[in-house]
C-alpha cells in the first residue's frame, strides 16, 4: 500500500515570498503520478500541478514549481510570489499509472499568506 | 457544464438516520469517486465506478455504505443506520478514462450527525 506524509501541518509566508511545502510518499510501483492539490476554506479541491514518476524534469505552473526527487521519494512544492489567494489546505496526492482518480492523500498542510 | 455537482452542502441527523447524497460528475467523465474527509485529514478514497459498474471499494465502506451510479451518470452514497464517527466531508470526483490526468472534485457534503 502507498502512503504519503506531510510532514509540516502549518505554514505561513509573507505576500510576494517564497515558500516550499514537503512531502514524501511510499511506493513499489514504477509508474505513478504525484499531484498537488489546493483546497481553499469552504470551495473545492483544485488541481495546482501534476508529475508523471517517468519524467525527469520537473513540472511548473506559473508560479508553481515542483522538486521531484525519485530515489528520495520525495515530491515538495514551490511557490513563488505567493498572494493571498493561496491561502489554503494544500494536498499532496500519490495515482498509481492505471486510475488518476484513486489518489493516496497526505494529511495536508494548512498555508496561510500574511499581507 | 459547471463542474461535479453535490448536493446538499450540508446535512445535519440524528444518529440512526439514514442519509443520501447525490454527485452529478462532469458529463463526459465516465468514472466517478466517492472520498471522505475528516478533519484534519486527507482525503480518504471509498469507493469509484467506471461507467455504471463498482469497481472497487474500500474496507473503510462498511456494509451500512451503499453507493450507486444508474446509467453511468449521477452516483448515490447512502449511509444506513448513521453513528456519530460517519461526521464527515463526503467528497465526489469524477476524470475521464481515456486522459488518466487528474480528477475533478466537488465542493463536498459535509455530514454531521448528533
Amino acid at each position: 500500500a502507498q502512503t504519503v506524509t506531510q510532514s509540516q501541518p502549518e505554514m505561513s509566508v509573507q505576500e510576494a515570498e517564497t515558500v516550499t511545502l514537503s512531502c514524501t510518499y511510499d511506493t513499489s510501483e514504477s509508474n505513478y503520478y504525484l499531484f498537488w492539490y489546493k483546497q481553499p476554506p469552504s470551495r473545492q479541491m483544485i488541481l495546482v500541478i501534476r508529475q508523471e514518476a517517468y519524467k525527469q524534469q520537473n513540472a511548473t505552473e506559473n508560479r508553481f514549481s515542483v522538486n521531484f526527487q525519485k530515489a528520495a521519494k520525495s515530491f515538495s512544492l514551490k511557490i513563488s510570489d505567493s498572494q493571498l489567494g493561496d491561502t489554503a489546505m494544500y494536498f499532496c496526492a500519490f495515482t498509481d499509472g492505471t486510475n488518476a482518480g484513486k489518489s493516496t492523500f497526505g494529511d495536508g498542510t494548512t498555508l496561510t499568506v500574511k499581507p | 457544464d459547471t463542474g461535479v455537482s453535490q448536493d446538499p452542502r450540508h446535512k445535519i441527523t440524528k444518529r440512526g438516520q439514514n442519509v443520501t447524497f447525490r454527485c452529478d460528475p462532469i458529463s463526459e467523465h465516465n468514472r466517478l469517486y466517492w472520498y471522505r474527509q475528516t478533519l484534519g485529514q486527507g482525503p480518504e478514497f471509498l469507493t469509484y465506478f467506471q461507467n455504471e459498474a463498482q469497481l472497487e471499494k474500500s474496507r473503510l465502506l462498511s456494509d451500512r455504505f451503499s453507493a450507486e451510479r444508474p446509467k453511468g451518470s449521477f452516483s448515490t452514497l447512502e449511509i444506513q443506520r448513521t453513528e456519530q464517527g460517519d461526521s464527515a466531508m463526503y467528497l465526489c470526483a469524477s476524470s475521464f478514462r481515456a486522459r488518466n490526468t487528474e480528477a475533478f472534485f466537488g465542493q463536498g457534503t459535509r455530514l454531521t450527525v448528533v
